[in-house]
């Protein structure tokens, strides 16, 4: 079944540092993948997105390309803030409008 | 915009007793999803309306939980009698539409705050 497998945390930086969370997935046919952000005492938002093969969704200096060949959609961004402190969870969508997420990856930046 | 609303935030109830949820979409949004969230898990979803149709209950425990969503517009999430392994985060979230028949198309799922519940 359609399954995502995400980086174990947590993952602690210091400002200025560089980020990469890995998610890797396993699907039937061609999902979209998404990278959602769970800030402290709030709900899940969307933080980017990529629907095909190659495509790199981008927002908030966060980047990810999606990569069909090793399965995969790794969250980086060049420079962390503190601001960039929450819960990042990986997910996919297949044929219906249905998100599998991954467990989740805590980052913590400290100044 | 006002955002999906939930509560209560936190529910705190001993097992075998019961608990609702009550969750209100963003208004014009036809599609509502309630997902269970166990501590260090993701987001498993449970049920997914249309409008006041059920499109998806496969993972829900039937048993247990019941969910509604009479006017089309706000739900409930209910669990009766409830049982240790349901403490968890329990998340709405609601999107314009749920499937568009395009591929690769996606409605965006907006999540509400969650009610936290602790069975003891």
């Amino acid at each position: 079944g359609d399954s995502v497998t995400q980086m174990e945390g947590p993952v602690t930086l210091s400002e200025e540092a560089f980020l990469t969370i890995n998610c890797t997935y396993t699907a039937t046919g061609y999902p979209s993948l998404f990278w959602y952000v769970q800030y402290p005492g709030e709900g899940l938002q969307l933080l980017l997105k990529a629907t095909k093969a190659d495509d790199k969704g981008s927002n908030k200096g966060f980047e990810a390309t999606y990569r069909k060949e090793t399965t995969s959609f790794h969250l980086e961004k060049g420079s962390v803030q503190v601001s960039d402190s929450a819960v990042y969870f990986c997910a996919l969508k297949t044929g219906a409008n249905n998100l599998f997420f991954g467990t989740g990856t805590r980052l913590t930046v400290i100044p | 915009e006002a955002g999906v609303a939930q509560s209560p935030r936190y529910k705190i109830i001993e097992k075998r007793q019961s608990v609702a949820f009550w969750c209100n979409p963003i208004s014009g949004h036809a599609t509502l999803y309630w997902y269970q969230q166990i501590l260090g898990q993701g987001p498993k979803l449970l049920i997914q309306f249309q409008n006041n149709g059920v499109v998806d209950d496969s993972q829900l425990p039937k048993d247990r939980f019941s969910a509604e969503r009479l006017k089309g517009v706000d739900s409930t999430l209910k669990i009766q009698p409830a049982k240790l392994e349901d403490s968890a985060v329990y998340l709405c979230a609601s999107s314009l539409s749920g499937t568009s028949g395009r591929a690769n198309s996606y409605n965006e799922q907006f999540f509400g705050p969650g009610t936290r519940l602790t069975v003891l």
